[in-house]
């Protein structure tokens, strides 16, 4: 199964950017990278997702490693809205720990 | 607001009852999935459709009895649950199950086993 892994926990100060990032070193060359979010209360919602060029949407930037064993998710001005776990996953949509990410006022 | 929608928002039932979660999309997808979360934990895939054919089963106990009867609609009937069991139950769908196309989630269904 394809496995990821990232940190438990981070911290950000409001309206600075953010860089979660994501180690899947057992990817193939096929495996979609994708980010959701998950507020308290809500279902996960979809970030983005990328092959290998850095990618860009209206809610993040994700910067893929050249040898794609690594990625990371960049918000960046974070909100308080922006306070969630997020969960990187590939192909297969199981999803690992994921970060929970602190706002701070 | 989410584009999948699932019902009921809240379930309590006992041991010995039968219950269903439904959820439904209209958005032309073809995967569908079934997670369990439990409090503070990621969610965990149990099933996956696709094409309204059963993929992904994830050992999943047999209290536990997916359905697709079509390609808009997906069932999780549930017999005999253990408390153990309670637990918030999401639903997601895909345009298809290759790697390019992200989930959509309902908000899922908050199940308590009494």
């Amino acid at each position: 199964d394809a496995k990821t892994t990232q940190p438990n926990s981070m911290e950000s100060n409001e309206e600075e950017p953010v860089h979660l990032p994501c180690n899947h070193s057992t990817i193939s060359g096929t495996d979609y990278i994708h980010w959701y979010r998950q507020l308290p209360s809500q279902g996960p919602e979809y970030v983005i997702h990328g092959l290998t060029s850095n990618v860009n949407n209206r809610m993040a930037s994700l910067a893929i490693a050249e040898d794609r064993k690594s990625s990371t998710l960049i918000l960046h001005r974070a909100t308080l809205r922006d306070a969630a776990v997020y969960y990187c996953t590939l192909w297969d949509m199981r999803f690992g720990a994921g970060t929970r990410l602190t706002v701070k006022p | 607001d989410t584009e999948v929608t699932q019902t009921p928002k809240h379930l309590v039932m006992g041991m010995t009852n039968k219950k269903s979660l439904k959820c439904e999309q209209h958005m032309g997808h073809r995967a569908m999935y079934w997670y369990k979360q439990k409090a503070k934990k990621p969610p965990e895939l149990m099933f996956v459709y696709s094409y309204e054919k059963l993929s992904i089963n994830e050992s999943v106990p047999s209290r536990f009895s997916p359905e697709c009867p079509n390609s808009s609609l997906l069932n999780l009937h549930l017999h005999a649950l253990q408390p153990e069991d309670s637990a918030l139950y999401l639903c997601a769908s895909s345009q298809d199950r290759v790697g390019n196309s992200p989930l959509h989630f309902g908000n899922g269904t908050r199940l308590t086993v009494t």
